[in-house]
């Protein structure tokens, strides 16, 4: 059983499509996230949401929303997609934990190509 | 805010050989520390953390890291390389009360016969 499972595993697409990446995780975790990893290997958070509730939100456009429909699922959606938009979108979860010291579980990326 | 310091970002070993990559920490709050790998076309997979238990700490496929909080740094070692090491490495830190990750800029790791 995939513990993070992110669909598609690559999206090819053109400049200003609008296209959605789905992430559902079956850890009974409550805390979701999307990063970004860049052509670099560079990777950022995006987004993270706990129980639904959106609760880190980088300076991303806002041509990304992200959307979590319960607590195992969370997905990204991208309006009027960019060149500069082409990257590898991580899914994650993790335990809500106060002490900040809990792993991350990752999904396989989503390779997103924009041309 | 945390955050970590990789340098070097290609790093060649030869099998059998010590790997060795390092990592520094910068963090306002005690900081929990994870190395993380990635394997081509492939989502992280956590090698090891510190949450401040034991400062060196053992992990999957024979890696570890020992936790230095004189030198800010918290470096992943493997005694001898094997084949399969071949991967991008990358350090993360978090904060109390945040589980933000921060991650470094990674380290290719090439492993030569």
């Amino acid at each position: 059983d995939t513990a993070v499972s992110q669909t598609p595993k690559y999206l090819v697409t053109q400049m200003g499509n609008d296209k959605s990446i789905k992430c559902e995780q079956n850890l009974g975790h409550d805390t979701m996230y999307w990063y970004k990893q860049d052509s670099k290997k560079f990777l950022k958070i995006m987004f993270s949401y706990n129980n639904k509730e959106l609760i880190i939100n980088e300076t991303v456009p806002n041509r990304f929303s992200p959307k979590s429909p319960d607590k195992a699922h969370l997905n990204l959606h991208i309006n009027s997609l960019e060149l500069g938009d082409s990257a590898v979108y991580f899914c994650a979860s993790s335990q809500e934990n106060r002490g900040g010291n809990t792993e991350a579980f990752f999904g396989q990326g989503t390779r997103l190509t924009v041309v | 805010a945390q955050s970590v310091t990789q340098l070097g970002s290609h790093v060649s070993v030869s099998e059998g050989a010590l790997v060795l990559l390092r990592c520094n920490y910068s963090s306002s709050v005690p900081p929990y520390l994870f190395w993380y790998v990635q394997y081509p076309n492939q989502g992280l997979q956590l090698l090891l953390k510190y949450t401040s238990a034991a400062t060196l700490v053992k992990g999957i496929n024979g890696f570890e890291a020992e936790f230095k909080k004189s030198e800010t740094s918290f470096h992943l070692t493997k005694p001898s390389a094997h084949m399969s090491d071949a991967a991008e490495y990358f350090c993360a830190v978090s904060g109390y009360g945040n589980n933000r990750l921060a991650f470094g800029k990674g380290n290719q790791v090439v492993v030569i016969p």
